[in-house]
């Protein structure tokens, strides 16, 4: 089965940082690009930045440039997003998902998300 | 900046259609795809291209597009379709935007 497995929950102080990742399995994982979603608690969806794990390639929105570092190893076919010091508005649950170009460019497969809580 | 808009909330009875849309400058030339959330779960490609359905996405959903505003729409509707539908799209050499979302519940 096509996946992206994430890693597991976190709680941080602001400050600290962190790096939260996404692994894939069962597909050529080179051959799509990976995007990153924030959803506040009870909000929405928004697109923080792609990247492409052939080349590290990486895209990012204007609202989140310079916020997070998304970068991956395609060795262990995986994808990270990264914090420096983290905010309490980073508080959110973070998605990883597959950027498939065959279905105009629609994230297919999504990983189960990453509940990051930023409290001191 | 792109911005595409949905209806809060939609409510339906069961076995009726839904109809939720998504407005944006630019939706004659971008496609759309549509998202369907529960939850504490991840989201799920429903519809890509407009009006394409994904793999596993029962006949009942489908997708059309009108000048700037593209709908999705369910047919015969069941409770397990109860859940939040973010529609989404790019412009060319722009970044991916989601509408604020649209809480489908099923009287």
């Amino acid at each position: 089965e096509v996946q992206l497995v994430q890693s597991g929950v976190e709680v941080k102080k602001p400050g600290e940082s962190l790096k939260i990742s996404c692994k894939g399995s069962e597909y050529s994982f080179t051959s799509f690009w990976i995007g990153w979603v924030r959803q506040l608690p009870g909000r929405g969806l928004e697109c923080m930045g792609v990247i492409n794990p052939s080349d590290s390639d990486t895209r990012y929105s204007p609202s989140f440039q310079g916020q997070v570092i998304i970068s991956a190893d395609k060795s262990i076919k995986t994808a990270y997003l990264q914090w420096v010091s983290l905010k309490a508005s980073d508080t959110a649950t973070y998605y990883c998902a597959r950027l498939n170009s065959a279905l105009t460019d629609a994230f297919d497969i999504w990983g189960q998300g990453t509940e990051v809580t930023v409290s001191a | 900046s792109y911005e595409l808009t949905q209806q809060p909330s939609v409510s339906v009875s069961p076995g009726r259609t839904a109809r939720i849309t998504c407005s944006g400058d630019g939706l004659e030339e971008n496609f759309v795809a549509w998202y369907q959330q529960k939850p504490g779960r991840a989201p799920i490609l429903v519809i890509f291209e407009d009006n394409e359905r994904n793999h596993g996405i029962p006949e009942r959903f489908s997708g059309s597009t009108s000048g700037n505003t593209t709908t999705l729409i369910i047919s015969r509707v069941v409770s397990e379709d109860e859940a939040d539908y973010y529609c989404s799209s790019r412009e060319e050499d722009s970044f991916w935007v989601f509408g604020g979302g649209t809480k489908l519940t099923v009287l």
